[in-house]
């Protein structure tokens, strides 16, 4: 089944301590995405990745880190993470970094907690 | 910069029509999309419109872009408790792929 797989699905953590969500897909998809979804907020871009080795800061890095060094992957990085980054988090992917009839497809979402 | 703005929240009885509507910035979107966000899950794609269409008939769904305005609508025909979600319209940001997302409209259906 094609799609996108995130993990952990669910995660409290405290702050400061290191974390990594994993994102995974199967399509052999060239376009990675990491959103956070706050309420009232919408989807804000994180980062994004074009293709392998070719990451990008969206419009809220600030806190974050990402990889791809493999085109299947795109984990997400919180080297230190706070209170203000407990939000609901969805790795997304596209065929190609341009508009498609496809959209995005997302992951089931990480749901954090930093305490 | 590019911005989308929905409306949050939406009540409608079942068996009646929903519309949501959206307005955008940016107008050089290629596509403008609708997807549906079911409580605990992921977004689902829904439909989409080419930024050259007036209008997209879908079975139930009806999509409205009226590009002078930059408005883009949703209409759900005949609906059902199980169209109880969040539906965001989202639009294309340039070529870096980067979609832009509405806040999200929570639309509840009551029996």
């Amino acid at each position: 089944e094609a799609q996108v797989t995130q993990n952990p699905r669910y995660l409290i953590t405290v702050t400061g301590k290191k974390l990594t969500v994993t994102c995974s897909q199967n399509m052999n998809h060239e376009y990675m995405s990491w959103y956070r979804q706050d309420p009232g907020l919408g989807l804000r871009q994180i980062y994004y990745s074009m293709n392998v080795e070719v990451t990008d800061k969206g419009d809220v890095p600030e806190g974050y880190k990402v990889s791809r060094k493999e085109k299947r992957n795109f984990p997400l990085i919180l080297e230190s993470p706070s209170p203000n980054q407990t939000s609901l988090y969805f790795c997304a992917s596209s065929l190609s970094p341009g508009p498609t009839i496809y959209g995005y497809t997302f992951g089931s979402g990480t749901r954090l907690t930093v305490v | 910069g590019e911005d989308v703005e929905q409306s949050l929240f939406l009540s409608v009885r079942e068996g009646d029509s929903s519309v949501i509507n959206c307005t955008y910035t940016d107008s050089s979107s290629t596509y403008l999309y609708w997807y549906k966000q079911e409580p605990g899950a992921g977004l689902q794609l829904l439909t989409y419109i080419f930024s050259n269409m007036d209008m997209k008939q879908d079975q139930r769904l009806t999509v409205l872009l009226n590009k002078k305005d930059k408005h883009l609508s949703l209409r759900i025909a005949d609906t059902q408790t199980g169209d109880s979600a969040i539906y965001f319209c989202a639009g294309g940001s340039g070529n870096t792929g980067k979609l832009i997302f509405g806040q999200g409209t929570t639309l509840q259906v009551k029996p």
